[in-house]
């Protein structure tokens, strides 16, 4: 069966400090990869998302950056966080090719002061 | 307008009750609906897709009405355990090569059964 994990699963963060979280899946080959971020009110938000290693898309300009190293592992980066980026960070898969049923990984709960 | 639109709720029901909610979406060619549940601070599941003609899981019955925009999720017989947010998701439409397709989640309905 396939799972999804997301580390650390809580972060507090000073303001100007790098971010880095990372997601791994098993159980599958070349998944769609996604990171998704949900502020306090709001809905998820696309960040990014992969179709393959080295391939990132990015949904919306900001200060975050994603990589995918390896098939099944994706990063979420930034070399200074700011407040803004608060927020709870979520990683998901669905198979290649679809978007339908997407898989959630626990999530990250990252406060940046 | 929004691309995705549900009431935040909290809708308070009562043990054994019957509820239901609904969303909307703006672009006219969506072609597919799903609800999502998210309990608090925990990551969202998928609870069903929406199908044209309706469908139902159980106490969960999901409805599509494409004129209007709209989408419904209908819960009979309540149980405590129904409580949590209920994202209303929408597939977009192809934006970019590489069968990538996006989803857009609404903001959720917040659902409280109370005993």
């Amino acid at each position: 069966s396939q799972t999804i994990h997301q580390w650390p699963a809580t972060l507090v963060q000073p303001v100007g400090s790098p971010l880095s979280l990372e997601c791994t899946v098993e159980g599958t080959s070349n998944p769609n990869l996604y990171w998704y971020r949900q502020a306090a009110g709001r809905g998820l938000q696309l960040l990014f998302y992969s179709v393959g290693i080295g391939q990132i898309s990015s949904e919306v300009p900001q200060n975050l950056s994603a990589s995918r190293p390896q098939d099944r592992q994706f990063i979420l980066s930034s070399k200074k966080l700011l407040l803004s980026d608060s927020g709870f960070y979520l990683c998901a898969w669905s198979v290649f090719g679809t978007v339908e049923t997407q898989y959630f990984g626990p999530g990250t709960r990252l406060l940046v002061l | 307008r929004k691309e995705v639109e549900q009431d935040p709720g909290p809708f308070n029901v009562p043990e054994g009750a019957t509820v239901a909610f609904n969303c909307t979406y703006s672009n006219s060619a969506s072609q597919s609906f799903f609800w999502y549940r998210q309990d608090c601070r925990k990551e969202p599941k998928l609870l069903m897709s929406v199908y044209s003609s309706g469908n139902e899981d159980g106490r969960f019955t999901a409805q599509l009405n494409r004129a209007s925009q709209y989408i419904s999720l209908l819960i009979r017989d309540s149980k405590l355990s129904d409580s949590a947010t209920y994202l209303c998701v929408v597939k977009r439409s192809m934006y970019s090569g590489g069968g990538a397709d996006g989803l857009t989640f609404g903001k959720g309905t917040h659902l409280i059964i109370q005993p």
